[in-house]
């Protein structure tokens, strides 16, 4: 099936620092990306729709200048966590959507931990 | 915007069971719908989707059946066993997948 990396998969950064993470369709082109933030025992939680070479759709309550996202190619997507603070420690994982079928897939899935 | 609710949020079966989960939209509109099985710490792995043209799907032990007069759809899991133990979310999308919407979660124990 269709592949999507994540990476990095643990992340420990200091407070006010920030953070990278990409997300990557391996074998398919994927025109939509999603990012979600999951907290433990809880549902995914949708924070952002990046589209490429367009500027994201942000969720309501989401900060759009805080959780940076860019979708340059269609096969890259990233999520900047700038000036994070230890209540953004959480589950991060992004989806993509292949372009052919709109089947979604997931990443693995980066444990932010922000000390 | 779309609403999903699931149900139960937890589910214990013994082995060898079948296991239902059922799960409720709002938006009309939504037309393709997707069910996830993650465990702890991992990605949610796709296991079943169906289209709304579609009103049952099945794939060996798992089924999913819509309806879409009453714009629910539910998750089957038939002669269950242990290594299905894990958390399923259903998922309703719309507007050409642009937007996907997540259940709540059901914590599925099967018991040997």
């Amino acid at each position: 099936g269709a592949v999507v990396s994540q990476h990095p998969s643990r992340v420990i950064c200091k407070s006010g620092t920030s953070v990278k993470i990409e997300c990557r369709s391996l074998d398919f082109q994927a025109t939509t990306m999603f990012w979600y933030r999951q907290f433990p025992k809880q549902s995914l939680m949708l924070m952002a729709t990046s589209n490429e070479g367009s500027k994201a759709t942000y969720e309501q309550g989401v900060e759009k200048d805080k959780f940076l996202i860019n979708h340059a190619s269609l096969t890259l997507s990233t999520l900047t966590v700038t000036s994070a603070h230890p209540e953004d420690s959480s589950f991060y994982i992004c989806s993509a959507r292949r372009s052919q079928g709109n089947t979604i897939y997931f990443g693995e899935g980066s444990w932010l931990t922000v000390v | 915007g779309e609403n999903v609710e699931q149900h139960p949020s937890t589910l214990s079966v013994q082995e060898g069971d079948s296991a239902v989960i059922k799960c409720t939209y709002s938006d009309s509109a939504s037309n393709y719908f997707p069910w996830y099985k993650q465990e702890l710490g991992k990605r949610p792995q796709l296991i079943i989707d169906i289209r709304s043209n579609v009103g049952e799907k099945k794939d060996q032990r798992i089924a999913v059946t819509l309806n879409k007069t009453a714009k629910h759809f539910s998750l089957h899991i038939t002669e269950t066993q242990p290594e299905d133990s894990a958390v399923y979310f259903c998922a309703a999308a719309s507007g050409g997948y642009q937007k996907v919407t997540f259940g709540t979660g059901t914590k599925l124990q099967v018991i040997p």
